[in-house]
């Protein structure tokens, strides 16, 4: 059974700092990772996602990196905004099943 | 471009009541799937569905039943309506291979 972790579970940083998110999984058969931002009572939103044969996707201020064999990604904010504070969830698409397997997702704060 | 709309935005159900939560895509995606989010549980596949007139339980799918009869449009129902199944649902839809776009969601209170 696949099974994704974010750590750290909540990041409180201020304006400016460069931070990244980590996200595990445990079934490295993916077609893909996607990474999403959630805000307060709000649906998600698509940020970046990475294939199966991809290294990394860049968005903006927005890099995320995939290794696949060791079951690992991480999302890089670059010179983070008070904007950017939300809820941020990453999502593996497993081979064998036709569904997403999401995070608990990481809550971020930034501070002006 | 509108993506993925889910109506209705928010209701309040009373237990034992019934409704249909409807999604449609316009971007021509072959899968579409329900899931609802707790607090503390995280997103969770209720159902979903590779094609037109096709559905599959997901992870939690005792409730809940869903119809594809269009391609574009993906219903989920509550027969009986009961406090456990108060949260927010989603819908999303997809291409075998790629991302999926998320609707905004429903805000659903069983009291």
């Amino acid at each position: 059974k696949q099974e994704v972790t974010q750590i750290p579970a909540a990041l409180s940083v201020p304006e400016g700092e460069n931070l990244v998110l980590n996200c595990s999984f445990t079934d490295s058969a993916i077609y893909n990772l996607q990474w999403f931002r959630q805000d307060p009572g709000k649906g998600l939103t698509s940020l970046l996602l990475i294939q199966s044969s991809q290294r990394e996707q860049t968005s903006g201020r927005l890099n995320a990196s995939l290794d696949k064999s060791s079951g690992r990604s991480t999302l890089y904010i670059a010179a983070s905004q008070p904007g950017d504070s939300a809820t941020y969830l990453c999502a593996v698409k497993v081979v064998s099943f036709q569904k997403l397997v999401f995070g608990t997702g990481t809550r971020l704060l930034v501070s002006p | 471009n509108a993506g993925v709309t889910q109506t209705p935005k928010f209701r309040v159900l009373k237990t034992g009541q019934s409704m249909t939560l409807l999604c449609a895509q316009d971007m021509n995606h072959e899968y579409m799937y329900w899931y609802r989010q707790d607090p503390g549980m995280g997103l969770r596949l209720i159902h979903y569905s590779v094609g037109e007139g096709t559905t599959a339980k997901g992870e939690v799918p005792d409730g809940y039943n869903v119809s594809r009869l269009k391609k574009q449009n993906f219903l989920l129902g509550l027969e009986s309506a009961a406090p456990s199944q108060t949260s927010v649902y989603f819908c999303a839809s997809s291409l075998e291979a790629y991302g999926y776009t998320f609707g905004s969601g429903t805000r659903l209170t069983i009291v």
